[in-house]
Order: C-alpha cells, then structure tokens, then sequence
C-alpha cells in the first residue's frame, strides 16, 4: 500500500461544478499537509496548505481529518483554468520525508 | 536568482553513459530534494539534505544513483551508467525547513537511447 493514495481520476467536470478530491496517508506521525497544483510538463507548484482546523482560500477548501488520516480538496464554481493535476503531499519528522501522492488529473469543460 | 535553478533543461544522453544534474536551491533553504518523475506519472522521491544531517538516500532506485550537496547549496544528482528507465524528469526542490512550501525548479528531462 502507498504512503499516500489519491482519488485516480481523471475527473472530467462542466465549468462552474464543484468537484472534490480525497487523499489518504497510512503515517500517523505525518505533521503537515498541502495541495500542490501541476500543469502539463511544469513544475508543482503550492496550491494551499492544510490546516487541522479546515481552511479556505477562495473557491477551495482544504479540509484535514486526522483521525481518518485524509484530507480533501473541494474546488467550487470551477474554471477552465483548474484543469490540471493536483497533488497531495504529507510531511513527516522523525526520518523525514515529502511524500506527493500520483496525482489527481482534472479537466473542466466549457 | 529568484527561484530553484536547475540544469540542464534537457539531456539526451547514451545508454551507459554517465550524467550530472544541478541544482541551484533559493539562498538560505536549508532543505533540497530530490524527485523523479516520469511521464503521466507521480513524483517519486529520490534523495533530501537538510542542513549538516545526514541525508536521507532511501528513494535511490539503486546504487548507480548519488547525490551530494555542497557547502549547504548547490546540489548535484549523479545516475552512472545509464539505462534506457533512468528517462524521466528529474525535479529539484528546496524550502525553509522540512514542513514549510517547497518551491520547485523546472526540472530536467533526462532521454537515455
């Protein structure tokens, strides 16, 4: 089993759906926790990090659940600009490592 | 410079041959990482450095994989003897410390044929 698992997709959506994306960690010493954005054959780059207490930047929310050991993404009313793939990341101390999930691809259509 | 530097851009290279990556982190990160990632798939991690520790080398697919950091900066992946799997884009990355953002370089395209 993977360290972290992600929703495979893709997740093919009309323009102004809400669309949510789930990721499981299997390390309950995992500290902190983000969302990464990837366009194709670009670099990940941050979308947001995950706070315990649930966290909103616009038309996403991140949401963490440690005692089920995931968190969500839920993009509202999206945009044709969300397409791309989003990354789960979970950091642990203790014998460090950055683990990125395999990706969520998402295409959203006129 | 502003952000992680990587180089080269792109690399094609001969079957058993051997190749250097580099990687210039943002001045004062302390933590750099090293990612694999082939095409359609996800990053597959490689190698971290933080600081004076030891590194953590557990992603190295084998031992014809090596990575150092010099002076707390500027890193280097080498892959010896190079075979057709190694093709992939390999990713640098550096933060603050070892929970903060990490802020990715553009990467290297590695061909072996």
């Amino acid at each position: 089993r993977k360290e972290v698992e992600q929703d495979p997709g893709p997740f093919n959506v009309p323009e102004g759906a809400t669309v949510a994306f789930n990721c499981t960690y299997s390390n309950s010493a995992s500290q902190s926790f983000f969302w990464y954005r990837q366009d194709c054959r670009k670099e990940p780059k941050l979308l947001m990090s995950v706070y315990s207490s649930g966290n909103e930047d616009g038309r996403f929310t991140a949401q963490l659940n440690r005692a089920s050991q995931y968190i969500s993404l839920l993009i509202r009313d999206s945009k044709l600009s969300d397409s791309a793939t989003y990354l789960c990341v979970v950091n642990r101390i203790g014998g460090f490592k950055t683990i990125f999930g395999a990706g969520t691809r998402l295409f959203v259509k006129a | 410079g502003a952000g992680v530097s990587q180089s080269p851009s792109n690399k094609v290279t001969e079957k058993g041959k051997d190749v250097e990556l580099r990687c210039d982190p943002i001045s004062g990160h302390t933590a750099l990482y090293w990612y694999r990632q082939s095409l359609g798939q996800g990053l597959e991690f490689l190698i971290y450095f933080q600081g004076n520790s030891a590194p953590d080398k557990s992603g190295l697919p084998s031992d014809r994989f090596s990575a150092e950091r010099t002076g707390g900066s500027v890193s280097t992946l080498t892959i010896q003897r190079t075979q057709q799997e190694d093709s992939a884009v390999y990713l640098c990355a550096s933060s603050w410390t070892a929970n903060t953002e990490a802020f990715f370089g553009q990467g290297t395209r590695l061909t072996v044929v």
